[in-house]
């Protein structure tokens, strides 16, 4: 079975663009979370999506957003880049939710310059 | 509050045991779970624990207090491979939503030949 692959893998963009990244689960998971890992705040929840619904949320502002398609695989958009929004974006699907077991993908090494 | 605490750091030999402990504090508790991460990597699912004791799986082993809102995760026989990060995660209530997957901060594994 494949695994979770996002792309791009790498993306460099300035102060006030937008980007879109995206995610492709492992066949059959309809549930895909999104994830920003910086070194200093660690891993944070950003948002779940389970058959096309946002059912889970972090504390991200209103400029992160996503949405999962009929096939499952998910987009997460980030509008008006700042700074601090470097990072890099990992997806994880599963089968019935981030709070059991989850498969990463690589992830996607965002620089905002 | 909501909050997970585990070491930042544990250093031990080749063939050694070690023990990286967990201590939580959330409302809406669904389980416990632990993830590897190698520098440069995502993170690998190790376990998940809903329900008090301890869950072997070959050299790694998790265990689970639900009373004392407390997990550790058992690395034996330790590996050179070993050597990386790992994060336990909890899920937390959120106002708006149905929940959120808390990290904690992660402890940096070294092993020394």
């Amino acid at each position: 079975k494949a695994g979770v692959t996002q792309t791009p893998r790498y993306l460099i963009k300035t102060r006030g663009q937008q980007v879109t990244l995206s995610c492709s689960p492992i066949s059959g998971h309809r549930s895909v979370s999104w994830y920003q890992q910086t070194p200093g705040q660690g891993l944070q929840f950003l948002f779940e999506y389970f058959s096309e619904t946002q059912r889970n949320k972090g504390n991200f502002p209103g400029r992160f957003s996503g949405r999962q398609f009929s096939n499952s695989r998910s987009e997460m958009n980030v509008s008006t880049l700042e700074l601090g929004d470097s990072a890099l974006y990992l997806c994880a699907s599963s089968t019935q939710g981030p709070f059991y077991e989850q498969y990463f993908g690589p992830g996607t090494r965002l620089t905002v310059t | 509050g909501q909050s997970l605490e585990q070491p930042s750091e544990v250093t031990a030999v080749e063939g050694a045991i070690v023990q990286i402990n967990c201590t939580y504090q959330t409302s809406g508790f669904y389980g416990l779970s632990w993830y590897q991460q190698h520098d440069g990597g995502a993170p690998t699912f190790l376990s998940y624990n809903a329900l008090d004791g301890l869950e072997e799986t070959g050299r790694f082993s998790s265990f689970l207090s639900r009373s004392d809102s407390y997990g550790y995760l058992l690395l034996q026989e330790l590996q050179m491979k070993d050597s990386a990060s790992y994060f336990c995660a909890v899920r937390a209530v959120t106002t708006d939503s149905w929940g959120k997957l808390q990290f904690g901060a992660g402890t940096q594994v070294v092993v020394t030949p």
